[in-house]
Protein backbone atom coordinates (compact mmCIF):
# COMPACT_ATOMS: atom_id res chain seq x y z
CA UNK A 1 0.00 0.00 0.00
CA UNK A 2 0.78 3.89 0.09
CA UNK A 3 2.60 5.40 2.82
CA UNK A 4 0.78 8.05 4.50
CA UNK A 5 2.52 9.45 7.75
CA UNK A 6 1.44 11.56 10.75
CA UNK A 7 3.03 12.60 13.84
CA UNK A 8 1.79 10.29 16.57
CA UNK A 9 0.91 13.32 19.44
CA UNK A 10 -0.01 16.59 19.36
CA UNK A 11 -0.96 18.51 22.61
CA UNK A 12 -2.65 21.75 22.85
CA UNK A 13 -4.49 23.99 25.26
CA UNK A 14 -8.10 24.93 24.90
CA UNK A 15 -8.78 27.80 22.66
CA UNK A 16 -4.93 27.66 20.74
CA UNK A 17 -4.75 26.32 17.30
CA UNK A 18 -4.13 22.94 16.55
CA UNK A 19 -2.08 21.47 13.53
CA UNK A 20 -1.81 18.23 12.61
CA UNK A 21 0.35 17.11 9.57
CA UNK A 22 0.12 14.39 7.05
CA UNK A 23 2.30 13.32 4.42
CA UNK A 24 1.63 11.01 1.62
CA UNK A 25 3.75 9.29 -1.40
CA UNK A 26 1.51 8.71 -4.32
CA UNK A 27 0.83 11.50 -6.55
CA UNK A 28 -2.30 9.98 -8.69
CA UNK A 29 -3.77 10.83 -4.69
CA UNK A 30 -7.73 12.15 -6.27
CA UNK A 31 -9.09 13.11 -2.85
CA UNK A 32 -7.49 13.60 0.58
CA UNK A 33 -9.87 13.29 3.88
CA UNK A 34 -9.46 13.54 7.61
CA UNK A 35 -11.36 11.52 9.71
CA UNK A 36 -11.95 12.08 13.44
CA UNK A 37 -11.90 8.98 15.71
CA UNK A 38 -12.93 9.49 19.19
CA UNK A 39 -12.44 6.26 21.44
CA UNK A 40 -13.83 3.31 21.13
CA UNK A 41 -15.88 4.82 18.01
CA UNK A 42 -16.14 4.21 14.67
CA UNK A 43 -14.17 6.92 12.25
CA UNK A 44 -16.07 10.43 11.50
CA UNK A 45 -15.56 12.38 8.52
CA UNK A 46 -14.64 15.97 9.20
CA UNK A 47 -13.77 17.04 5.50
CA UNK A 48 -12.23 16.83 2.56
CA UNK A 49 -10.34 18.10 -0.33
CA UNK A 50 -10.20 17.27 -3.79
CA UNK A 51 -6.24 17.24 -5.35
CA UNK A 52 -6.39 20.30 -7.69
CA UNK A 53 -7.29 22.95 -4.25
CA UNK A 54 -4.76 24.27 -2.08
CA UNK A 55 -7.25 25.52 0.52
CA UNK A 56 -10.42 24.57 1.72
CA UNK A 57 -12.37 26.12 4.84
CA UNK A 58 -15.21 24.84 6.60
CA UNK A 59 -15.87 26.58 10.55
CA UNK A 60 -13.13 25.41 12.64
CA UNK A 61 -11.28 23.52 10.38
CA UNK A 62 -8.90 24.53 7.14
CA UNK A 63 -7.07 21.93 5.16
CA UNK A 64 -4.45 23.36 3.26
CA UNK A 65 -2.85 20.52 0.59
CA UNK A 66 0.61 21.37 -1.03
CA UNK A 67 0.68 18.73 -3.56
CA UNK A 68 4.23 19.12 -5.01
CA UNK A 69 5.50 18.01 -1.17
CA UNK A 70 2.41 15.97 -1.01
CA UNK A 71 1.82 17.46 2.30
CA UNK A 72 -1.50 17.81 3.75
CA UNK A 73 -2.90 19.63 6.67
CA UNK A 74 -5.76 20.10 9.28
CA UNK A 75 -5.70 23.18 11.51
CA UNK A 76 -8.21 23.67 14.07
CA UNK A 77 -9.14 26.87 15.27
CA UNK A 78 -10.52 27.56 18.80
CA UNK A 79 -9.46 24.03 20.33
CA UNK A 80 -12.27 22.32 22.64
CA UNK A 81 -11.82 19.46 25.14
CA UNK A 82 -13.74 17.59 22.64
CA UNK A 83 -11.67 17.79 19.97
CA UNK A 84 -9.75 15.65 22.12
CA UNK A 85 -9.51 12.20 19.42
CA UNK A 86 -7.05 10.36 17.02
CA UNK A 87 -7.29 11.79 13.58
CA UNK A 88 -6.72 9.94 10.89
CA UNK A 89 -5.53 11.44 7.21
CA UNK A 90 -6.83 9.30 3.92
CA UNK A 91 -5.71 9.34 0.51
CA UNK A 92 -8.24 7.78 -2.28
CA UNK A 93 -5.31 6.26 -4.75
CA UNK A 94 -4.97 4.38 -7.72
CA UNK A 95 -7.61 2.05 -8.03
CA UNK A 96 -10.36 3.83 -5.87
CA UNK A 97 -8.29 2.33 -2.88
CA UNK A 98 -8.25 4.31 0.58
CA UNK A 99 -5.01 4.45 2.17
CA UNK A 100 -5.49 5.51 6.45
CA UNK A 101 -2.46 7.58 7.70
CA UNK A 102 -0.97 6.46 10.90
CA UNK A 103 -3.37 8.91 12.75
CA UNK A 104 -2.41 11.29 15.15
CA UNK A 105 -3.44 11.47 18.85
CA UNK A 106 -4.73 15.07 19.83
CA UNK A 107 -4.89 16.17 23.40
CA UNK A 108 -6.30 18.97 25.06
CA UNK A 109 -5.44 20.62 27.49
CA UNK A 110 -7.98 22.10 29.37
CA UNK B 1 -31.14 7.79 7.61
CA UNK B 2 -27.24 8.71 7.07
CA UNK B 3 -26.07 5.83 9.54
CA UNK B 4 -24.12 2.73 9.17
CA UNK B 5 -25.27 0.06 12.23
CA UNK B 6 -22.83 -2.94 13.13
CA UNK B 7 -24.02 -5.57 15.84
CA UNK B 8 -22.81 -6.55 18.14
CA UNK B 9 -21.27 -3.87 20.13
CA UNK B 10 -18.88 -6.52 22.01
CA UNK B 11 -18.10 -10.04 21.17
CA UNK B 12 -15.88 -12.38 23.26
CA UNK B 13 -15.68 -15.73 21.57
CA UNK B 14 -13.45 -18.67 21.85
CA UNK B 15 -11.29 -19.69 19.08
CA UNK B 16 -13.40 -23.18 18.40
CA UNK B 17 -16.47 -20.46 18.14
CA UNK B 18 -18.32 -19.79 15.04
CA UNK B 19 -19.89 -15.80 15.01
CA UNK B 20 -21.05 -13.66 12.70
CA UNK B 21 -20.76 -9.73 12.70
CA UNK B 22 -23.30 -7.69 10.73
CA UNK B 23 -23.50 -4.67 9.06
CA UNK B 24 -26.71 -2.40 7.76
CA UNK B 25 -27.06 0.85 5.54
CA UNK B 26 -29.90 2.01 4.08
CA UNK B 27 -28.55 5.06 1.93
CA UNK B 28 -29.10 3.85 -1.01
CA UNK B 29 -24.71 2.83 -1.15
CA UNK B 30 -23.53 -0.17 -3.16
CA UNK B 31 -20.13 -0.39 -2.24
CA UNK B 32 -19.08 -1.74 1.37
CA UNK B 33 -16.43 -2.66 3.55
CA UNK B 34 -14.47 -4.20 5.94
CA UNK B 35 -11.86 -2.80 8.29
CA UNK B 36 -9.55 -4.12 10.79
CA UNK B 37 -8.62 -1.87 13.45
CA UNK B 38 -6.00 -2.87 16.22
CA UNK B 39 -5.51 -0.11 18.98
CA UNK B 40 -4.22 3.26 18.20
CA UNK B 41 -3.33 1.84 14.46
CA UNK B 42 -5.24 3.03 11.27
CA UNK B 43 -7.58 0.66 9.75
CA UNK B 44 -6.54 -1.97 7.12
CA UNK B 45 -8.69 -2.77 4.64
CA UNK B 46 -9.87 -6.13 4.32
CA UNK B 47 -12.57 -6.54 2.08
CA UNK B 48 -14.81 -4.89 -0.63
CA UNK B 49 -18.12 -5.28 -2.21
CA UNK B 50 -19.26 -3.18 -4.94
CA UNK B 51 -22.96 -3.86 -6.43
CA UNK B 52 -23.24 -6.91 -3.84
CA UNK B 53 -20.03 -9.01 -5.97
CA UNK B 54 -16.90 -8.87 -3.61
CA UNK B 55 -14.36 -6.77 -5.67
CA UNK B 56 -10.96 -6.66 -3.37
CA UNK B 57 -9.85 -9.39 -0.64
CA UNK B 58 -6.68 -7.60 0.96
CA UNK B 59 -5.12 -11.51 1.39
CA UNK B 60 -7.07 -12.20 4.34
CA UNK B 61 -7.01 -15.56 5.72
CA UNK B 62 -9.69 -17.65 5.07
CA UNK B 63 -11.12 -18.36 8.72
CA UNK B 64 -12.82 -14.56 7.97
CA UNK B 65 -15.43 -15.30 5.27
CA UNK B 66 -17.63 -12.11 3.99
CA UNK B 67 -21.07 -12.21 2.49
CA UNK B 68 -23.26 -9.38 0.75
CA UNK B 69 -26.88 -11.06 0.78
CA UNK B 70 -28.21 -7.95 -0.48
CA UNK B 71 -27.35 -4.20 -1.15
CA UNK B 72 -28.19 -3.11 2.42
CA UNK B 73 -26.34 -5.84 4.77
CA UNK B 74 -22.88 -6.83 4.98
CA UNK B 75 -22.07 -9.93 7.01
CA UNK B 76 -18.34 -11.05 8.34
CA UNK B 77 -18.81 -14.72 9.48
CA UNK B 78 -15.97 -15.97 12.05
CA UNK B 79 -14.53 -18.94 12.45
CA UNK B 80 -11.50 -20.53 14.22
CA UNK B 81 -9.96 -17.49 14.89
CA UNK B 82 -6.73 -16.48 16.88
CA UNK B 83 -5.94 -14.19 19.45
CA UNK B 84 -4.02 -12.03 17.27
CA UNK B 85 -7.70 -11.64 15.69
CA UNK B 86 -8.76 -9.44 18.49
CA UNK B 87 -9.61 -5.83 17.10
CA UNK B 88 -12.00 -3.35 16.33
CA UNK B 89 -13.92 -4.46 13.01
CA UNK B 90 -14.95 -1.40 11.27
CA UNK B 91 -17.63 -1.29 8.45
CA UNK B 92 -17.88 1.46 6.16
CA UNK B 93 -20.11 2.52 3.07
CA UNK B 94 -19.43 4.75 -0.13
CA UNK B 95 -21.89 5.63 -2.76
CA UNK B 96 -20.26 3.62 -5.14
CA UNK B 97 -16.24 2.79 -5.70
CA UNK B 98 -16.00 5.39 -8.85
CA UNK B 99 -16.13 8.75 -7.66
CA UNK B 100 -15.15 10.54 -4.65
CA UNK B 101 -17.71 9.58 -2.02
CA UNK B 102 -16.62 9.62 1.06
CA UNK B 103 -16.65 6.35 2.96
CA UNK B 104 -19.57 6.18 5.90
CA UNK B 105 -18.05 4.65 8.78
CA UNK B 106 -19.92 2.38 11.61
CA UNK B 107 -18.99 2.44 15.45
CA UNK B 108 -17.36 -1.61 14.98
CA UNK B 109 -17.71 -4.06 16.96
CA UNK B 110 -15.17 -4.80 19.44
CA UNK B 111 -13.94 -8.35 19.20
CA UNK B 112 -12.05 -10.49 21.78
CA UNK B 113 -10.85 -13.89 21.01
CA UNK B 114 -9.83 -15.96 23.88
Amino acid sequence: GEDVEQSLFLSVREGDSSVINCTYTDSSSTYLYWYKQEPGAGLQLLTYIFSNMDMKQDQRLTVLLNKKDKHLSLRIADTQTGDSAIYFCAEKAWGNQFYFGTGTSLTVIP
Amino acid sequence: DTEVTQTPKHLVMGMTNKKSLKCEQHMGHRAMYWYKQKAKKPPELMFVYSYEKLSINESVPSRFSPECPNSSLLNLHLHALQPEDSALYLCASSLDRETYNEQFFGPGTRLTVL
